[in-house]
């Protein structure tokens, strides 16, 4: 059973750098068919997807956070890690880790879906 | 910039049945966007109930069903139970590896 826990911290100052790392357990994170996604809710709102990773290293990015988002991977540890520069209150959130997999059927066809959640982590930038 | 859509809020009497839709800004919604559903309640972390339009997964409810209805994903609930109650999202997948979630429907049973 493939568990995800968010880490990091809870405040972060306008214009610095949000750091959260999502540990992986019960699996490999070197599993193949699985991306690895960093999702965010900010209060009261919906999900936004801002982006996911492979475990070769390969990212792809919500077009509207590219600029400040990198997402890394670290195999030997089990984990992937989020990195958003340049924040301001807008990017206060709670920040979710998941697991995204594709399976390829038989018929040539591909099912893609996200399965496993973290619990999530809350984070707010104020000074 | 890619919009995806939901009904606000949605209202359904316990026993009966409901159906979220989910719409894309770019056309009608195919199997090609993978359509998944998730449940959410209040402090809770999303919970996956549907992948790929229509497949359930081992712990989905036999009463939630997905499909496509019209150009629009759908997500059915048959015999709705009190502890439905919830927002429920969509997300679909575009090509080019971008992930888009619709912005979310409340149901309330009652």
């Amino acid at each position: 059973q493939v568990q995800l826990q968010e880490s990091g911290p809870g405040l972060v100052k306008p214009s610095q750098t949000l750091s959260l790392t999502c540990t992986v357990s019960g699996g490999s994170i070197s599993s193949g068919n699985y991306y690895w996604s960093w999702i965010r809710q900010p209060p009261g709102k919906g999900l936004e997807w801002i982006g996911y990773i492979y475990y070769s290293g390969n990212t792809y990015y919500n077009p509207s956070l590219k600029s400040r988002v990198t997402i890394s991977v670290d195999t030997s540890k089990n984990q992937f890690s989020l990195k958003l520069s340049s924040v301001t209150a807008a990017d206060t959130a709670v920040y979710y880790c998941a697991r995204d997999f594709i399976d390829y059927t038989n018929s040539g066809g591909a099912l893609q879906g996200m399965d496993v959640w973290g619990q999530g982590t809350t984070v707010t930038v104020s000074s | 910039q890619t919009v995806v859509t939901q009904e606000p809020s949605l209202t359904v009497s316990p026993g009966g049945t409901v159906t979220l839709t989910c719409a894309s800004s770019t056309g009608a919604v195919t199997s090609g966007y993978y359509p998944n559903w998730f449940q959410q309640k209040p402090g809770q972390a999303p919970r996956a109930l549907i992948y790929s339009t229509s497949n359930k997964h081992s712990w989905t409810p036999a009463r939630f069903s997905g499909s496509l209805l019209g150009g629009k994903a759908a997500l059915t609930l048959s015999g709705v139970q009190p502890e439905d109650e919830a927002e429920y999202y969509c997300l679909l997948y575009y090509g080019g590896a971008q992930l888009v979630f619709g912005g979310g429907t409340k149901l309330t049973v009652l």
